[in-house]
C-alpha cells in the first residue's frame, strides 16, 4: 500500500512565525502536490513537483513556498505566518503513469492555526 | 477553463436506499475523472477513476459512477446505502490533453447516511 505520511496532525503558530509542513512518500511517486482544504473551497492546489528539486506553482502559491531535496520528501514553508493560512494542508503523490491516469494518494492531512 | 461542479453541499439518504452524488465538468480535452471520499479528520481516500472504455466504473466500497459524455457529468452512485458511508465526497477532473498530473477538485458533497 501507498504512505504518505505528514510530520504533524495538528500545528499551533503565532503571525509572523516560519512555518514547515513535511511530507514524506514510501512508494517512489515522482508527483507530489501540496493542497489547502477550506469548508466550501474544496481542495485548491498550492505547488506541485515533478521530480527532485523541480517544482511549479499551483493556484494559490502566494505566502508559500516549497522544497524538494530528496524523492521521497516534500516540504511546504509558510515564510511568514498570516492568520489567513489556518486550514487543512494535504500532501498527496502519485506516479507519472498514461497521461492523466494517475491517481492522486493523500497524506492524513495537517491541521493549522495561526494566532 | 477546467472546472468541476458539485451542485449539492449536503445528500441525505436513510440507510438501505440507493444513493447518488453530483459531478459535472468543464474540460477543453478528453476528461479523466475521480471520485475521492473523506472521513473525519482523515485525508482523501480514492475511490474511482474513469479514463476511457465503460462508462460504468465500479469503485471501493461498494460504489460506482456513471460517466456521461453529453451531459458531462459523472454522478457517483451505491445502490444500498450504509450509515458509514457518511462521509465528504470529492470529485475531481484532469484535462486529457495536459501533461501536468493537476487535478481540479469540486468543493465537496457531504453526504448523511441515517439510520
Amino acid at each position: 500500500d501507498v504512505k504518505v505520511t505528514q510530520s504533524s496532525r495538528y500545528l499551533v503558530k503565532r503571525t509572523g512565525e516560519k512555518v514547515f509542513l513535511e511530507c514524506v512518500q514510501d512508494m517512489d511517486h515522482e508527483n507530489m502536490f501540496w493542497y489547502r482544504q477550506d469548508p466550501g473551497l474544496g481542495l485548491r492546489l498550492i505547488y506541485f513537483s515533478y521530480d527532485v528539486k523541480m517544482k511549479e506553482k499551483g493556484d494559490i502559491p502566494e505566502g508559500y513556498s516549497v522544497s524538494r531535496e530528496k524523492k521521497e520528501r516534500f516540504s511546504l514553508i509558510l515564510e511568514s505566518a498570516s492568520t489567513n493560512q489556518t486550514s487543512m494542508y494535504l500532501c498527496a503523490s502519485s506516479l507519472p503513469g498514461l497521461a492523466g491516469a494517475e491517481t492522486q494518494y493523500f497524506g492524513p492531512g495537517t491541521r493549522l492555526l495561526v494566532l | 477553463a477546467q472546472s468541476v461542479a458539485q451542485p449539492e453541499d449536503q445528500v441525505n439518504v436513510a440507510e438501505g436506499n440507493p444513493l447518488t452524488v453530483k459531478c459535472t465538468y468543464s474540460v477543453s480535452g478528453n476528461p479523466y475523472l475521480f471520485w475521492y471520499v473523506q472521513y473525519p479528520n482523515r485525508g482523501l481516500q480514492f475511490l474511482l477513476k474513469y479514463i476511457t472504455g465503460d462508462n460504468l466504473v465500479k469503485g471501493s466500497y461498494g460504489f460506482e459512477a456513471e460517466f456521461n459524455k453529453s451531459q458531462t457529468s459523472f454522478h457517483l452512485k451505491k445502490p444500498s446505502a450504509l450509515v458509514s458511508d457518511s462521509a465528504l465526497y470529492f470529485c475531481a477532473v484532469r484535462d486529457g490533453s495536459s501533461n501536468t498530473g493537476k487535478l481540479i477538485f469540486g468543493q465537496g458533497t457531504t453526504l448523511q447516511v441515517k439510520p
